[in-house]
């Protein structure tokens, strides 16, 4: 079936360190959505890229649609405590939202 | 708006028993979605209603579980009879198409 693939499964940075997670569609996306979901909470909608090879930045977090609008990529700068969470890519191949497993972020102060 | 309301926030329940999620979602949502997450397997989704019609139910696992969306400000998402590795937490969402998801706060189901 249609899936999405991210990695890493988990990191652990120092605070201060950048982090990247990696999302990866078998098929062509009408558009790549993230989420962060907190510790013990529900996923919280961030930003949607919609272009090919789109880039958009929200403060610390960088996010990017690959050219052929199946990959993108989140990267956060200079990670604080407060970035801990888990970080979900959700892909559109088609008229449904499928997650992909999530990176699961902690920061070590 | 209070945005998507799930209820119950938890559940526990005995094998065998009849399980029964709701969900309210975002009134102007046309697309509703129940997601199951566990650590092994993550953020599966279900199934996905657009228009109250179930459009795609290839998520869910077996006969044992049933979705409905009666009207546009409600669903349901039943199991029947429940089973300990049905233990999750259930999340329902809404958005207007497939645009912004917003989810509820979901239910911890615990099958003892």
């Amino acid at each position: 079936g249609q899936q999405v693939m991210q990695i890493p499964q988990y990191q652990h940075v120092q605070e201060g360190e950048d982090f990247t997670t990696y999302c990866n569609s078998s098929t062509t996306l009408s558009n790549i959505q993230w989420y962060k979901q907190r510790p013990g909470g529900h996923p919280v909608f961030l930003i949607q890229l919609v272009k090919s090879g789109e880039v958009k930045k929200q403060k610390r977090l960088t996010f990017q649609f690959g050219e052929a609008k199946k990959n993108s990529s989140l990267h956060i700068t200079a990670t604080q405590t407060t970035d801990v969470g888990t970080y979900f890519c959700a892909g559109v191949p088609g008229n449904k939202l499928v997650f992909g497993a999530g990176t699961i972020l902690r920061v070590k102060s | 708006d209070a945005g998507v309301i799930q209820s119950p926030r938890h559940e526990v329940t005995e094998m065998g028993q009849e399980v029964t999620l709701r969900c309210k979602p975002i009134s102007g949502h046309n697309s509703l979605f129940w997601y199951r997450q566990t650590m092994m397997r993550g953020l599966e989704l279900l199934i996905y209603f657009n228009n109250n019609v179930p459009i795609d139910d290839s998520g869910m696992p077996e006969d044992r579980f049933s979705a409905k969306m009666p009207n546009a400000s409600f669903s349901t998402l039943k199991i029947q009879p429940s089973e300990p590795r049905d233990s999750a937490v259930y999340f329902c969402a809404s958005s207007f198409r497939v645009f912004e998801a917003f989810f509820g706060q979901g239910t911890r189901l615990t099958v003892v």
